[in-house]
């Protein structure tokens, strides 16, 4: 099956610690993205990367990190410098040959600070 | 600064009756905009797009109209049934480097059966 999937699915961390979430795609789709989606709210751009070894910070990048060292993999580092981490995170990627794709989004990964 | 929302946070509908969903955008530079349907739990799932040389487009049960002229955007979901209940979102994209989308807030739909 072609897709997005994250993993895992329900994610819990106590406070101080790191976490990463997972990120992988087979549609051979150059760019991908992360967003937070907090609850009864629309979704904020936190970092992209529109092709292999570059990334950019989007709106809210401050207590994130990401790498994208293979095409097919944008895992998000949550760090202990986020002060509110507890969200819904989305991955998505778009084919990156248009600055406007349509963006396609995985299933997602609920965190949750203890 | 520029934004996407939506009039209506929760639109009840009757199995059977169509719906409009209503999203008004500031950024008049956006030339690209999609509707993204949010089941609980779930991801974002493609809907539609239109870009800003339309300003209608039919899919599957589903129209959306462009009035680029008051910058606003509707999803008109035909005969609607249970299984559209979810949150449905605007996002527009002004075609600058990065493919970046503005989301609005959401609309939730609940069908009455």
């Amino acid at each position: 099956d072609g897709g997005i999937t994250q993993s895992p699915k329900y994610l819990f961390r106590k406070e101080g610690q790191n976490v990463t979430l997972s990120c992988e795609q087979n549609l051979n789709h150059d760019a991908m993205y992360w967003y937070r989606q907090d609850p009864g709210q629309g979704l904020r751009l936190i970092y992209y990367s529109q092709i292999v070894n570059d990334f950019q910070k989007g709106d809210i990048a401050e207590g994130y990190s990401v790498s994208r060292e293979k095409k097919e993999s944008f895992p998000l580092t949550v760090t202990s410098a986020q002060k509110n981490p507890t969200a819904f995170y989305l991955c998505a990627s778009s084919p990156g040959q248009l600055d406007t794709d349509t963006q396609y989004f995985g299933p997602g990964t609920r965190l949750t600070v203890l | 600064g520029e934004s996407v929302g939506l009039h209506l946070p929760t639109l009840s509908v009757q199995e059977g009756d169509n719906s409009i969903i209503n999203c008004a955008y500031s950024n008049s530079a956006s030339d690209y905009f999609i509707w993204y349907k949010q089941e609980s739990g779930k991801g974002p799932q493609f809907i539609i797009d239109i870009r800003s040389n339309m300003d209608k487009r039919q899919g599957q049960r589903v129209t959306v109209l462009l009035n680029k002229t008051v910058k606003h955007l509707s999803l008109q979901i035909a005969a609607t049934q249970p299984g559209d209940s979810a949150v449905y979102f605007c996002a527009e994209n002004s075609g600058a480097a990065g493919n970046k989308l503005t989301f609005g807030g959401g609309t939730r739909v609940l069908v009455k059966p």
